[in-house]
C-alpha cells in the first residue's frame, strides 16, 4: 500500500530565510510524486511532479524538491520565502503501474511565513 | 480554457437528506477523481473513472455513497440519507497524463 508522512503539522519561517516542508513516501517500485498547495478558501493547485529523471524538479512560484530514492524522501523547497507563501501545503504519491491513479496525500503542513 | 468546476460551491443540508454534488471536469480529461477533504483525515480518495473503465469505488467510506459519470464527462456524486460525519469538503479532479487539476471543491455541512 502506498502512503505518504509530512512529519510537521507546522512550519514557521521569516520572510526571506530558506525554507522546507518535509515529505516521505511508501509505494512499491518507482513513484509519482507530486506537491500541491492550498490557499485558504481555494481548491489544490499544482506545484510540482517528480516521474523519471533529474532528481531536482523545479515547479511554480519558485519552488522546488529534491527526489532521493534511497531515504525515500521529497522534500520541497524554496531559498527565499516570502509572506504569500503562508499556505497549507499537501505532498502526494501515486503509483505508476496505470498511468493515471488516485493519488495518495499526505496530511498537509500548513506553512506561516512571518514578515 | 476552463478548468475543473464543481457545483454547489456550498451546501448545507439536514441529517437525512440526499445531496448530489457536481463535478465538470476539464475538456478531453480521460479521468476523474473525487476526495473528500476534512479535519482529522486530511485528504481521502472515494471514486475514479477512468475512461470506460468499471469505476474504483475503494475509497467511498460506506454504500450512502455513490457516483457516476455520465458520457465521460460531467459526474455526480450521491450521498443518501447524510450523517454529520459526511460534513467536509468534496474535491473533484481531472487528468490527462498523471497530473490531476482540482476543482474549488464543495464544501458540505450536515445539520
Amino acid at each position: 500500500a502506498q502512503s505518504v508522512a509530512q512529519p510537521e503539522d507546522q512550519v514557521n519561517v521569516a520572510e526571506g530565510n530558506p525554507l522546507t516542508v518535509k515529505c516521505t513516501y511508501s509505494v512499491s517500485g518507482n513513484p509519482y510524486l507530486f506537491w500541491y498547495v492550498q490557499y485558504p478558501n481555494r481548491g489544490l493547485q499544482f506545484l510540482l511532479k517528480y516521474i523519471t529523471g533529474d532528481n531536482l524538479v523545479k515547479g511554480s512560484y519558485g519552488f522546488e524538491a529534491e527526489f532521493n530514492k534511497s531515504q525515500t524522501s521529497f522534500h520541497l523547497k524554496k531559498p527565499s520565502a516570502l509572506v504569500s507563501d503562508s499556505a497549507l501545503y499537501f505532498c502526494a504519491v501515486s503509483s505508476p503501474v496505470a498511468g493515471n491513479t488516485p493519488l495518495v496525500f499526505g496530511k498537509g503542513t500548513r506553512l506561516s511565513v512571518i514578515a | 480554457g476552463a478548468g475543473v468546476s464543481q457545483s454547489p460551491s456550498n451546501k448545507v443540508t439536514e441529517k437525512g437528506k440526499d445531496v448530489e454534488l457536481r463535478c465538470d471536469p476539464i475538456s478531453g480529461h480521460t479521468a476523474l477523481y473525487w476526495y473528500r477533504q476534512s479535519l482529522g483525515q486530511g485528504l481521502e480518495f472515494l471514486i475514479y473513472f477512468q475512461g470506460n473503465s468499471a469505476p474504483d469505488k475503494s475509497g467511498l467510506p460506506s454504500d450512502r455513497f455513490s457516483a457516476e459519470r455520465t458520457g465521460g464527462s460531467v459526474s455526480t456524486l450521491t450521498i443518501q440519507r447524510t450523517q454529520q460525519e459526511d460534513s467536509a469538503v468534496y474535491l473533484c479532479a481531472s487528468s490527462l497524463n498523471g497530473e490531476q487539476f482540482f476543482g474549488p471543491g464543495t464544501r458540505l455541512t450536515v445539520l
